[in-house]
C-alpha cells in the first residue's frame, strides 16, 4: 500500500481556507485518495476521495497533482467545527481503510 | 446516506468480565465490516475484518481467541472482548462499505469507549 506523510498539526484562522497536504509519493494506478476527519472522540467521517481529477462536494475540494504523488485537501471556509484529525489514506477500492497520524488542524476564532 | 450504529457509546467493565459491543448497518447490508481500536492520542488501528457468514480475519498481532468476531446476518456485527483486562481499554470503532451512492465510501459507528477497571 502507498504510505502518506502529512503534517502533524496545523492552524487555521476562522472563515479562512483549511490547505492540508498529504504525500503520497508511491501510489499506484488503481490506487484512490480518500480523506477522512475525526472530530475528537467520535468516528471518523468520510470527507472526500478522488483517483485523478480534481474533485468538489458540499464539504470540501480534493485537489491531486497530475503526477498524482501529492494532494491537498480545502475547506473553503473554515468553521471552529472544522477542528478535527484529518486522514489522509491511499487505497485501491473495496479493501480496508487504515490510517495514519493525520493532521491535528485546529481552526482558532 | 448510509449509516452504521454502533452500541454501546460507553461501558465499565470489571477485570475478568467480557462485554460485547454491536455494530448495525441501517438501512443497507453489509457483507464485511470492520473494527478497529484506538487508544488515546494515536490513530486508529485496523483489528479485523468481519465477514457475513465466515470466519473473520484478524491483523497481525490481535488475538483472535480474545476479541471474538461473530457476523451471523447482513446487517450485524459484533466485537466480544473476553476476560477484559485494564490494557483492553480503548475506543472500539467499526465501520462498513456503504452502498449505492455511498459505495465508494465507508461509514464508520461512532465509536465504543471500554473502560476496564
Amino acid at each position: 500500500d502507498a504510505k502518506t506523510t502529512q503534517p502533524t498539526s496545523m492552524d487555521c484562522a476562522e472563515g479562512r481556507a483549511a490547505n492540508l497536504p498529504c504525500n503520497h509519493s508511491t501510489i499506484s494506478g488503481n490506487e484512490y485518495v480518500y480523506w477522512y476527519r475525526q472530530i475528537h472522540s467520535q468516528g471518523p467521517q468520510y470527507i472526500i476521495h478522488g483517483l485523478k481529477n480534481n474533485e468538489t462536494n458540499e464539504m470540501a475540494s480534493l485537489i491531486i497533482t497530475e503526477d498524482r504523488k501529492s494532494s491537498t485537501l480545502i475547506l473553503p471556509h473554515a468553521t471552529l467545527r472544522d477542528t478535527a484529525v484529518y486522514y489522509c489514506i491511499v487505497r485501491v477500492l473495496v479493501h480496508d481503510m487504515r490510517f495514519g497520524a493525520g493532521t491535528r488542524l485546529t481552526v482558532k476564532p | 446516506g448510509a449509516v452504521v450504529s454502533q452500541h454501546p457509546s460507553r461501558v465499565i467493565c470489571k477485570s475478568g468480565t467480557s462485554v460485547k459491543i454491536e455494530c448495525r448497518s441501517l438501512d443497507f447490508q453489509a457483507t464485511t465490516m470492520f473494527w478497529y481500536r484506538q487508544f488515546p492520542k494515536q490513530s486508529l488501528m485496523l483489528m479485523a475484518t468481519s465477514n457475513e457468514g465466515s470466519k473473520a480475519t484478524y491483523e497481525q498481532g490481535v488475538e483472535k481467541d480474545k476479541f471474538l468476531i461473530n457476523h451471523a446476518s447482513l446487517t450485524l456485527s459484533t466485537l466480544t472482548v473476553t476476560s477484559a483486562h485494564p490494557e483492553d481499554s480503548s475506543f472500539y470503532i467499526c465501520s462498513a462499505p456503504g452502498t449505492g451512492f455511498t459505495s465508494m465510501s465507508y461509514t464508520f459507528g461512532s465509536g465504543t469507549r471500554l473502560t476496564v477497571v
